[in-house]
């Protein structure tokens, strides 16, 4: 089945600047990556998406990128804001299992003002 | 609009005790997950239901999990005869369609299980 890696677990920034969170996969018929980032206590809530047809998405302040040969994906958040700390989790999904989400273990990001 | 919503919010349990936990989707949507979140960990895959096929049960941990779903509408997931490692949140999510370009899955607010 697949497999998604996460790294890094943890990251302190400070305000203002950026912060990358990186993910691998291994089952190269996985071809959508969503991005969710949880509050503590709270749902998971999607940030960003990326299908396998296309290399980088952005809005606004964050963004992802996705290297299909390299099966890894990455989401980058600029000028960062305490109220992005949270913790991310990165996933990869295939219609084959029904777009079921298989996910990283999750970054905790904590950004200081 | 309505969301996710799932009940009870928190349930605690006795080892050996049977629990049902309940989700209802948002309208409209035909895919519905179950995932599973230890403390402190990721989101694990537990099952999921599109429309009247059968559902994936691969990431069922045990044969004491099972989970049912009425057409395309509510959801239960039963766990039987707990263990103190079930112990989790229990989230439910769905997604308009598998099929769609569009397949974000919208979360609920989750079931936290206490197994004592």
């Amino acid at each position: 089945g697949e497999n998604v890696e996460q790294h890094p677990s943890t990251l302190s920034v400070q305000e203002g600047d950026s912060a990358v969170i990186k993910c691998t996969y291994s089952d190269s018929a996985s071809n959508y990556f969503p991005w969710y980032k949880q509050e503590l206590g709270k749902r998971p809530q999607l940030i960003i998406d990326i299908r396998s047809n296309v290399g980088e998405k952005k809005d606004q302040r964050i963004a992802v990128t996705l290297n299909k040969t390299a099966k890894h994906f990455s989401l980058h958040i600029t000028e960062t804001q305490p109220e992005d700390s949270a913790v991310y989790f990165c996933a990869a999904s295939h219609p084959n299992s029904g777009y079921a989400l298989n996910f990283g273990k999750g970054t905790s990001l904590l950004v200081t003002p | 609009g309505a969301g996710v919503s799932q009940s009870p919010s928190n349930k605690v349990t006795e080892k050996g005790k049977d629990v049902e936990l309940r989700c209802d989707p948002i309208s409209g949507h035909t895919a519905l997950y179950w995932y599973r979140q230890r403390l402190g960990q990721g989101l694990e895959f537990l099952i999921y239901f599109q429309g009247n096929s059968a559902p994936d049960k691969s990431g069922l941990p045990s044969d004491r999990f099972s989970a049912e779903r009425t057409g395309e509408s509510v959801s239960t997931l039963t766990i039987q005869r707990t263990q103190q490692e079930d112990s989790a949140v229990y989230l439910c999510a769905s997604s308009l369609a598998l099929s769609s370009s569009y397949n974000e899955q919208f979360f609920g607010p989750g079931t936290r299980l206490t197994v004592l």
